[in-house]
Formats: structure tokens, sequence, C-alpha cells
């Protein structure tokens, strides 16, 4: 059974930063590109970021409201994926989802998600 | 980027309908479009891909059509398992982007 599951959400202060990992199993990790999506009612569903594969020299790719903030990793020896979050604003705060996805079925999984507030 | 365009944003209906959202493409996606079912509380799933491929499980009354700008999730005979979020998102590479959802009630 494929499984993804998020942690190191919570509350920080604006300006802040915070680390995201997710720890996937029940598949080949390292044959997969991993995204993180979060959500919030203001702006509903955003897709944040991709990592690929290693064939693929870990390309990475960032919304542009993250772009410079945020840093997206792997670690296919543990079969996680992190979201370092640097300088956090307020429009940051969501439920942060680790996704699977491929080119051709799009984002098949998704974790239960995490919850990041920003807030002073 | 590409802006995707859903339609309409909330849809009541009873058990036993058929209902229909669309979704609109800023640009031409091929056939590059997901739909996914959000239940209140939980992380979304998948319930099709590539415009008309359903998902592993997702039951046949569920259908996508659609390509280039222009897509629809029908839905026959409503269950009332059906009932929650519905948002289209392309997959034509980064950035992806999502539609604003559609929240299915209960009539």
């Amino acid at each position: 059974e494929v499984k993804l599951e998020e942690s190191g959400g919570g509350l920080v202060q604006p300006g802040g930063s915070m680390k995201l990992s997710c720890v996937a199993s029940g598949f080949t990790f390292s044959n997969y590109w991993m995204n993180w999506v979060r959500q919030s009612p203001e702006k509903g569903l955003e897709w944040v970021a991709e990592i690929r594969l290693k064939s693929n020299n870990y390309a990475t790719h960032y919304a542009e409201s993250v772009k410079g903030r945020f840093t997206i990793s792997r670690d296919d020896s543990k079969s996680s994926v992190y979201l370092q979050m640097n300088n956090l604003r307020a429009e940051d705060t969501g439920i942060y989802y680790c996704t699977r996805i491929t080119t051709v079925v799009a984002m098949d999984y998704w974790g239960q998600g995490t919850s990041v507030t920003v807030s002073s | 980027d590409i802006q995707m365009t859903q339609s309409p944003a909330s849809l009541s209906a009873s058990v036993g309908e058929t209902v229909t959202i669309t979704c609109r493409a800023s640009e031409n996606i091929y056939s590059y479009l997901a739909w996914y079912q959000q239940k209140q509380g939980k992380s979304p799933q998948l319930l099709v891909y590539n415009a008309k491929t359903l998902a592993e499980g997702v039951p046949s009354r569920f259908s996508g059509s659609g390509s280039g700008t222009q897509f629809s999730l029908k839905i026959n005979s409503l269950q009332p398992e059906d009932f929650g979020s519905y948002y289209c998102q392309h997959h034509y590479g980064t950035p992806y982007t999502f539609g604003g959802g559609t929240k299915l009630e209960i009539k």
C-alpha cells in the first residue's frame, strides 16, 4: 500500500523558518517525481514545488510565490522528501501535502497533510 | 502560467441525479487534465487523469471528457459518498495549476 506521511508543521512567526518532511512507503521512491502542494481557504489548492529523479540531476521547480524562499530536497535512501521554508509570510499559512506525481497519471497519491500557521 | 477556470463553484443535487462540472484551460493542454475529489477534512484523491482515464478503484459512474481547453467531469446516478469538493488540475508541466473547485452538496 502506498503511503505518504508528512510532519513538521506548526506555528511560526513571520520571517521564521520551518522544515517539512514526508516519508514514503509502499513503492520504489527513487523512481518517482515528488511534489508539495498547499491548500488554504483564500487561495485553494496551490502547487508549491517539485523534485525529479537522480537521473534528472534532482532537478527542482518552484511556484513563483515561493521561489528563493523554499527549497525542496529528497533522500532516496530514506524514501523522504523535504521542504525547507525560510522567510515565511502570513500568506504561506495552509495545509501542506506531499504528493507523488507522474507526467502521465498526475498526482496519484497524497499524504494526509501537515498544517503550517504563520502568525505573530 | 496556465489558468484553470472551473464551474460551477457550487452545486446542489439529489441522490440519483446526474451532474456535470466543467473546467476551462487558458491555453491548450491537450489531454493533460486531472480531476480530484476531496471530502471534508481529508486530502484530495485522484479520480481521473489524462482527461478521461479513471484512476484505480474509481466507480464507472464517473466519467471525464474533453481535450485542448474544454473539459468536463460527469457523475451519473449520484451516491451519498460522492458529495464533497471537486478540483481540476492540468499536468502539462510546471507550474501545475488547479481550478477553484466545485462544492457538491446534497439537496
